[in-house]
């Protein structure tokens, strides 16, 4: 199994602002992914994170809109760019520990006023 | 592409068993994945199928058929904390990992 850390567990933002959440995995880990879960839906997946190259963003997200990084195997972080109040939502991080197993982290509940 | 249908929501009573089903049509297919998720937090696994048949472990067990495009969640002797919402999730595998999400069931334990 795998802990996966997240921080901000949650945040109230202003529209216009950036935010980034951090991921921090307890162990070394290949694949690493960014989900979106919004009010009443299930999880969306925005980008798989790729270590030490551009992230592989799904149809509908962009890299302007939500930047990731990627710079080892335990670590990733996903920023929110101009934040609107569509962009409220459970940001979820999760590592893929085998073909069997993706673990998610406790996720990051953005508001956006 | 991916679809993954499952029922909204389901009732059930404490003590008793309930089948989740989950059916999906997909590109690419490379297992079937069950998730509990209590609200507002985050989904925990539950289980792992790659081949056809039923997995057990504990309460929870997990079918599988790969040429019906059909997967089911069983739970049995249902406790109230069983009460959560459950997500069927497609692997599409061939150097993806990525997984599709149905809506999720939210499963409701009354006394």
């Amino acid at each position: 199994s795998a802990v996966i850390s997240q921080k901000p567990s949650r945040d109230i933002c202003q529209r216009g602002t950036s935010l980034t959440i951090q991921c921090q995995v307890d162990s070394q880990v290949t694949m690493m992914f960014w989900y979106r879960q919004q009010p009443g839906q299930s999880l969306t997946l925005i980008a798989t994170a790729n270590q030490g190259s551009e992230a592989t963003y799904e149809s509908g997200f962009v890299i302007d809109k939500f930047p990731i990084s990627r710079p080892n195997l335990t670590f990733s972080t996903l920023t929110v760019s101009n934040m609107s109040p569509e962009d409220s939502s459970i940001y979820l991080c999760s590592a893929q520990v085998s073909a069997g197993e993706l673990f998610f982290g406790e996720g990051s509940r953005l508001t956006v006023l | 592409g991916q679809n993954i249908d499952q029922p909204t929501e389901m009732t059930a009573t404490e003590g008793a068993i309930v089948q989740i089903n989950c059916t999906y049509q997909t590109s690419g297919f490379n297992g079937l994945f069950w998730y509990q998720q209590h609200a507002g937090e985050a989904p925990t696994f539950l289980s792992y199928n790659v081949l056809d048949g039923l997995e057990e472990k504990g309460r929870f067990s997990s079918f599988l058929s790969r040429s019906k495009g059909y997967s089911y969640l069983l739970l049995k002797e249902l406790q109230m904390k069983d009460s959560a919402s459950y997500l069927c999730a497609a692997y599409s595998g061939a150097g993806s990992y990525q997984l599709t999400f149905g809506k999720g069931t939210k499963l409701s334990v009354i006394p």
